[in-house]
């Protein structure tokens, strides 16, 4: 079945020592986004890729990257994570001139 | 700017009674998208229905409906004979035509299904 996939879904890191989260997708989508979501809150888009076209929400902070090598993958890079950036991380896709949102099982991570 | 409103952040309902979610949102477009997207406590975030905005009938998915009352700018969901495993938190989510516009979520509403 075509589908978003996450791995790994729990990581746990150490307060500032860089965490790479890993996406990829078989839905052959165009635009992949990665979403932070704290306990009981809307997910917050981060970012989001059409194709190679990277966008940035303004108030995403520096300390998250995000790089898409190819269509099928996508990676989430926290430079130096802080406790404050312990949440359930989520990507989804979407396809070309399509609304709906395709989502992942979510990495949950853990900052000590 | 597009906002997304739920009012409700906890429901509860017995098991194989109806209940209904609210939403609102603003917005000066005319065309778009509306969803509710259901995330369980195992936290995949799944889509349960869609509407769109040029389309006055509304939207059903089995046991799902939505109420859409475009002037009003209100986009309820009706879920009847609740189950068990309608218990989740359930986002209202507004989008423009395309998957390159973002998704505008709303805060949530929990829901629980007692037996």
């Amino acid at each position: 079945d075509a589908m978003v996939i996450q791995n790994p879904r729990y990581q746990v890191t150490q307060f500032g020592k860089p965490v790479t989260l890993s996406c990829s997708q078989t839905l052959n989508h165009n635009v992949m986004y990665w979403y932070q979501q704290k306990s009981s809150q809307a997910p917050k888009l981060l970012f989001h890729y059409y194709d190679k076209d990277f966008n940035n929400e303004a108030d995403t902070p520096d300390n998250f990257q995000s790089r898409r090598p190819n269509t099928s993958f996508c990676f989430l890079d926290i430079r130096s994570p802080g406790l404050g950036d312990a949440a359930m991380y989520l990507c989804a896709t979407g396809g070309l001139w399509e609304e709906t949102q395709y989502f992942g099982p979510g990495t949950r991570l853990l900052v000590l | 700017a597009q906002t997304v409103t739920q009012s409700q952040p906890e429901m509860s309902v017995q098991e194989a009674e109806t209940v209904t979610l609210s939403c609102t949102y603003d917005t000066s477009e005319s065309n778009y998208y509306l969803f509710w997207y259901k995330q369980p406590p195992s936290r995949q975030m799944i889509l349960v229905i869609r509407q769109e905005a040029y389309k006055q009938q509304n939207a059903t998915e089995n046991r799902f409906s939505v109420n859409f009352q475009k002037a009003a700018k209100s986009f309820s969901l009706k879920i009847s004979d609740s189950q068990l495993g309608d218990t989740a938190m359930y986002f209202c989510a507004f989008t423009m035509k395309t998957s390159y516009d973002k998704v505008i979520f709303g805060p949530g509403t929990s829901l629980s299904v007692i037996p």
